[in-house]
């Protein structure tokens, strides 16, 4: 099946750091989403981007769609302590089950006091 | 809390076994979607199911199986377990599957320990 590059694989930052990670495909994705995962229980959702291009705002979260629609990026500024886990982020694709999202492997957002 | 809720939170079974997964979509919600989640494999599709039928399928097992009832819940069975069949199995669902916004919004799962 199709597989989500996601990077970095983790990242060590300060409280207050602007953070940012992507997902890369090699096959034309429809939609992105992004989640945040803490340890025990399921991904929240936290972006869905639609078109290509598009560019989404949560707070203090900003995602974009790339242009090709292979790719997008998830902004974190001012990271705070609650910003700790997993990130993951996800798409259907053309020629993929119906709905079913691909996930990237995630990335684990660690903040250092 | 998502709205998405499922049953039971832990599951301990042995080789051989079968067990069944339960899951309450959103209210409103129509689509329901199933995923497993291990450390090597990640969060892998399932399948989907969609106002009580099937829809689409992805990495299913046949040993493994699913439906949706009429009050639109869930249940997806795994039967003659095997070690590698230990992981987190979450539910999600969203308001129309019929390719179009696709907003999953996911329970809290079931950690299966075979």
């Amino acid at each position: 099946g199709q597989q989500l590059n996601q990077s970095p694989q983790s990242m060590f930052i300060q409280e207050g750091e602007d953070v940012s990670m992507n997902c890369t495909s090699s096959s034309i994705f429809n939609t992105w989403l992004w989640y945040k995962q803490d340890p025990g229980e399921g991904p929240v959702l936290l972006i869905a981007l639609y078109k290509a291009g598009e560019l989404t705002s949560n707070g203090r979260l900003t995602a974009q769609f790339g242009i090709t629609r292979k790719d997008s990026f998830l902004n974190i500024s001012a990271s705070i302590p609650s910003d700790v886990g997993i990130y993951f982020c996800a798409g259907t694709y053309s020629g993929g089950g119906a709905d079913g999202l691909t996930f990237g492997k995630g990335t684990h957002l660690i903040i250092q006091p | 809390d998502s709205g998405v809720t499922q049953t039971p939170k832990h599951l301990i079974t042995a080789t051989g076994q079968r067990v069944t997964l339960r899951c309450s979509p959103r209210s409103g919600d129509l689509s329901v979607y199933w995923y497993q989640q291990s450390l090597d494999q990640g969060l892998q599709f399932l399948i989907q199911y969609y106002n009580g039928e099937e829809r689409a399928k992805g990495n299913i097992l046949e040993r493994f199986s699913a439906q949706q009832f009429p009050d639109l819940h869930s249940e997806l069975n795994l039967s003659s377990l095997e070690l590698g069949d230990s992981a987190l199995y979450f539910c999600a669902s969203s308001v129309d599957g019929l390719a179009g916004p696709n907003e999953q919004y996911f329970g809290p799962g079931t950690r299966l320990t075979v």
